[in-house]
């Protein structure tokens, strides 16, 4: 299947430093990509739906200028989590749809493990 | 509302079936999803329905029944690394996936 790769995998941060996370196909071009949040033992949580050469759509109560999504090209999006917070730490995981949307089938990263200090 | 319900924990015997079902609520309907995912890891893609039926891929099989709202996955011969959680997710109309909580499955010897 396709790959896409996140980078990095673990993050240690102090409280109030910025954080960027990045998400890369590797073997596709990814015009839509998805970033998630997961708290232990819960389910996954959509963030935003990064979309190429455009602004990306947040979810309800998910804080645009706190996490900053940016699909430069289309093999790349990254998240920038800004004066990252204890309460911000996290599992964050990117997904890519391979293929038109009708097939729906997604690729996901290996996902990045925040722990804000 | 959109509403994704499936058991939160099953246990299974190595070598057994187990199946573990999906009912779901939501605003138009493009599809159910599985994915696998082991502790700490990243989700993996197991299956896609989205006409009735059942779908069969090796060890592992879904099944949908959209008249329902209901989907299953059914996993044969089950191993000691297919412990994992379960994660069932319907596609909405806007081709947003709504995920339930997913469902731990315990294999024991």
């Amino acid at each position: 299947g396709a790959v896409v790769s996140q980078h990095p995998s673990w993050v240690i941060c102090k409280s109030g430093t910025s954080v960027k996370i990045e998400c890369r196909s590797l073997d596709f071009q990814a015009t839509t990509m998805f970033w998630y949040r997961q708290f232990p033992k819960q389910s996954l949580m959509l963030m935003a739906t990064s979309n190429e050469g455009s602004k990306a759509t947040y979810e309800q109560g998910v804080e645009k200028d706190k996490f900053l999504i940016n699909h430069a090209s289309l093999t790349l999006s990254t998240l920038t989590v800004t004066s990252a917070h204890p309460e911000d730490s996290s599992f964050y995981i990117c997904s890519a749809r391979s293929g038109g949307r009708d097939t729906g089938e997604l690729f996901f990263g290996e996902g990045s493990r925040l722990t804000v200090l | 509302g959109q509403n994704i319900d499936q058991p939160t924990e099953m246990t299974a015997t190595e070598g057994a079936i187990v199946q573990i079902n999906c009912t779901y609520q939501t605003s138009g309907f493009n599809g159910l999803f599985w994915y696998q995912q082991h502790a700490g890891e990243a989700p993996t893609f197991l299956s896609y329905n989205v006409l009735d039926g059942l779908e069969e891929k090796g060890r592992f099989s879904s099944f949908l029944s959209r008249s329902k709202g209901y989907s299953y996955l059914l996993l044969k011969e089950l191993q000691m690394k297919d412990s994992a959680s379960y994660l069932c997710a319907s596609m909405d109309s806007n081709y947003q996936l709504i995920w339930g909580a997913g469902t731990k499955l315990i294999i024991k010897p």
